[in-house]
């Protein structure tokens, strides 16, 4: 239950073109959604973050949309250039509790 | 704001030895500081968390006595690993949260990772 399973575990795209990065979780007590980007490397930074009381959250090209009905949401990386080529996670975690449980990860490769 | 640094970023030791990482919260004081492990093309496996002053919760699987956590002030944790093998090599990555900073989203400022191969 405390899984999060995201998908695919690799994509390439063109430049321009808009990837889309899906993840699903079994708990209902997560009530918080956040989206790191990792390079080779280096640590995790985080992206964009959403709460479930909101569908759809964006920030820049990066947006999260969210269906809690489904238990699922999904990054989608608007006008995608080649230096966002790196490894994105999504993870899951409850407030009160502070842990996050990480997805499998996405390789996004972005060609010029 | 909310950087958190790792000290070293990468580290060869011989098997048998101890190692220590540093992870410092350089502009923030960290109620809570978490320590990651992970594996190339892996995700990341959460090894445990530390708060400030007590002693760390350690996940299902993790060996407290070989991988020692020290979160002594707000805005220094030590992890040590101890009678390190190759087996531990590994990518260790630190991350900190504080209630002040991170409001209700309990957001999380990662390190930059610490690369440790054991010969």
């Amino acid at each position: 239950q405390q899984q999060v399973k995201q998908s695919p575990q690799s994509l390439i795209v063109q430049k321009g073109g808009i990837p889309i990065i899906n993840c699903a979780y079994e708990n209902t007590a997560f009530d918080y959604f956040p989206w790191y980007q990792q390079f080779p490397g280096k640590g995790p930074a985080l992206l964009i973050a959403i709460r479930p009381d909101v569908s759809e959250k964006k920030e820049g090209r990066f947006t999260i949309s969210f269906n809690k009905s489904a238990k699922q949401f999904s990054l989608h990386i608007m006008d995608s250039q080649p230096g966002d080529s790196a490894t994105y996670f999504c993870a899951a975690s409850r407030t009160s509790y502070g842990k996050l449980t990480f997805g499998q990860g996405t390789i996004l490769t972005v060609h010029p | 704001g909310a950087v958190v640094s790792q000290h070293p970023s990468r580290v060869i030791c011989k098997s048998g030895t101890s190692v220590k990482i540093e992870c410092r919260s350089l502009d923030f004081q960290a109620t809570t500081m978490f320590w990651y492990r992970q594996f190339p093309k892996k995700s990341l496996m959460l090894m445990a968390t530390s708060n400030e002053g007590s002693k760390a919760t350690y996940e299902q699987g993790v060996e407290k006595d070989k991988f020692l956590i020290n979160h002594a002030s707000l805005t220094l944790s030590t992890l040590t690993v101890t009678s390190a093998h190759p087996e531990d090599s590994s990518f260790y990555i630190c991350s900190a949260t504080t209630a002040r900073l991170a409001a209700a989203y309990n957001e999380q400022f990662f390190g930059p990772g610490t690369r440790l191969t054991v010969l």
